[in-house]
């Protein structure tokens, strides 16, 4: 079974601070990645996605990859209450279908004013 | 519309009934996908569609049956609904025409409840 594991939560962070978002992932063979941000009763967001080792910076938002720890991270920079929501963690593993994901059970991030 | 519809948005269905949940998506993407979403579970594979004519099984596939006649369409069908059908169940759908693949676009969703 190929996993993929994030810590539940909730993250709380105060308003401006940085938060830092886990995953780590079993398949070492996996080659894309990504951050999916879902409010409560709707449906997930993409919003990142980074498919080699480093960093990748998006506004607020860096993803950071590295696949011989088999790690990615979220940061949220000056987080807002607006960012309140939990935050998934996908991964492409290896041999599963071209095109499929695996996500993890996510992480529920609390912004507080 | 732009992008990925399903319906119903919300149903009650009385346990041994026949459903199915429909996924359109406009954007031509090839790959298709549902997911069930459960507390504590996360969001696990049913079926996905690679190209249309052909279907696979995920991870929980029992109970659930899926077709794809053309690029745009996905149902998903319960043949005979259990109350551990219970869920929120989304469709998805992404344009991977090679490697590394692209994220996924998701539907809005479909709250079912089995009683």
């Amino acid at each position: 079974q190929k996993e993929v594991e994030q810590n539940s939560g909730p993250l709380s962070v105060p308003e401006g601070a940085i938060a830092s978002l886990n995953c780590t992932y079993s398949d070492r063979g996996s080659q894309s990645f990504f951050w999916y941000r879902q409010y409560s009763g709707k449906s997930p967001e993409l919003i990142m996605s980074i498919y080699s080792n480093g960093d990748k910076e998006d506004g607020r938002f860096t993803a950071q990859l590295n696949k011989a720890s088999q790690y990615v991270s979220l940061l949220i920079r000056d987080s807002q209450p607006s960012d309140s929501a939990t935050y998934l963690c996908a991964v492409n593993p290896s041999g599963a279908g071209s095109y499929q994901l695996t996500f993890g059970k996510g992480t529920k991030l609390s912004v507080i004013p | 519309i732009a992008g990925i519809t399903q319906a119903p948005t919300s149903q009650i269905l009385a346990a041994g009934r026949r459903m199915t949940l429909r996924c359109t998506q406009d954007m031509r993407h090839n790959a298709m996908y549902w997911y069930r979403q459960d507390l504590g579970l996360g969001l696990r594979l049913i079926h996905y569609s690679n190209t249309a004519g052909t279907t696979g099984k995920g991870e929980v596939p029992d109970g659930y049956s899926v077709s794809r006649a053309n690029t745009d369409d996905f149902p998903l069908t319960l043949a005979s609904a259990v109350p551990s059908q219970t869920s929120v169940y989304f469709c998805a759908s992404s344009d991977s025409m090679g490697d590394p693949i692209y994220g996924y676009t998701f539907g809005s969703g479909t709250r079912l409840t089995v009683v």
